[in-house]
């Protein structure tokens, strides 16, 4: 069965531009979640999605967005890119509540 | 709100010895504990889980019980190898698709 896929792997961009990075989950993971992580801050909740339908959002400002189509591939974006975004970038697809979220490798995303 | 404490590294140890990482938790309601592991360039493992209090979970010759009355999930293995260095997050989600990590320990095991 195949993981979460992340794409691109790595990604470099410079300040004030935007960025689109890619989840594929787990086949039959309907939750998509993802996750920032930088060694300042460790890893933070941006946000999740079930059935195209954001149902929870951590604390990022307005820059930071999502989407899910109705293959529960998503997407998420950010705009207006700044230093502090350089970031590992996680996905993660999940079965249900209390059920362990799957991981991708991650986007490496790193911001000039 | 919810929040997890886990000890600070890094840890080095050497090989065939015992390991531990202290992880406890604060949560509004029931939570369910996993540990993650994270080798360097990729993402996260679940490595084990545990729903309820009492449970434990294990994988790899790893342990780790859900402790109510510590609120505590600590995590262990008898003898650790080479291979198990990574670094390893303890987490939480309450009836929800949120998880709460804390700050990750850095092992590293020397042959």
């Amino acid at each position: 069965k195949a993981g979460v896929t992340q794409t691109p792997r790595y990604l470099i961009k410079t300040r004030g531009q935007q960025v689109t990075l890619s989840c594929s989950p787990i086949s039959g993971h309907r939750s998509v979640s993802w996750y920032q992580q930088t060694p300042g801050q460790g890893l933070q909740f941006l946000f999740e999605y079930f059935s195209e339908t954001q149902r929870n959002k951590g604390n990022f400002p307005g820059r930071f967005s999502g989407r899910q189509f109705s293959n529960s591939r998503s997407e998420m974006n950010v705009s207006t890119l700044e230093l502090g975004d350089s970031a590992l970038y996680l996905c993660a697809s999940s079965l249900g509540v209390d059920q362990p979220q799957h991981f991708g490798d991650g986007t490496r995303l790193s911001i000039l | 709100g919810n929040s997890v404490t886990q000890m600070e590294g890094p840890v080095t140890l050497s090989e065939e010895a015992f390991l531990t990482i202290n992880c406890t938790y604060t949560a509004t309601g029931y939570p369910s504990l996993f540990w993650y592991v994270q080798y360097p360039g990729e993402g996260l493992q679940l490595l084990l889980k545990a729903t309820k209090a009492d449970d434990k979970g294990s994988n790899k010759g790893f342990e780790a019980t859900y402790r109510k009355e510590t609120t505590s999930f600590h995590l262990e293995k008898g003898s650790v190898q080479v291979s198990d260095s990574a670094v390893y997050f303890c987490a939480l989600s309450v009836s929800d698709y949120k998880l709460s990590f804390g700050a990750g320990t850095t092992v590293t095991v020397r042959a």
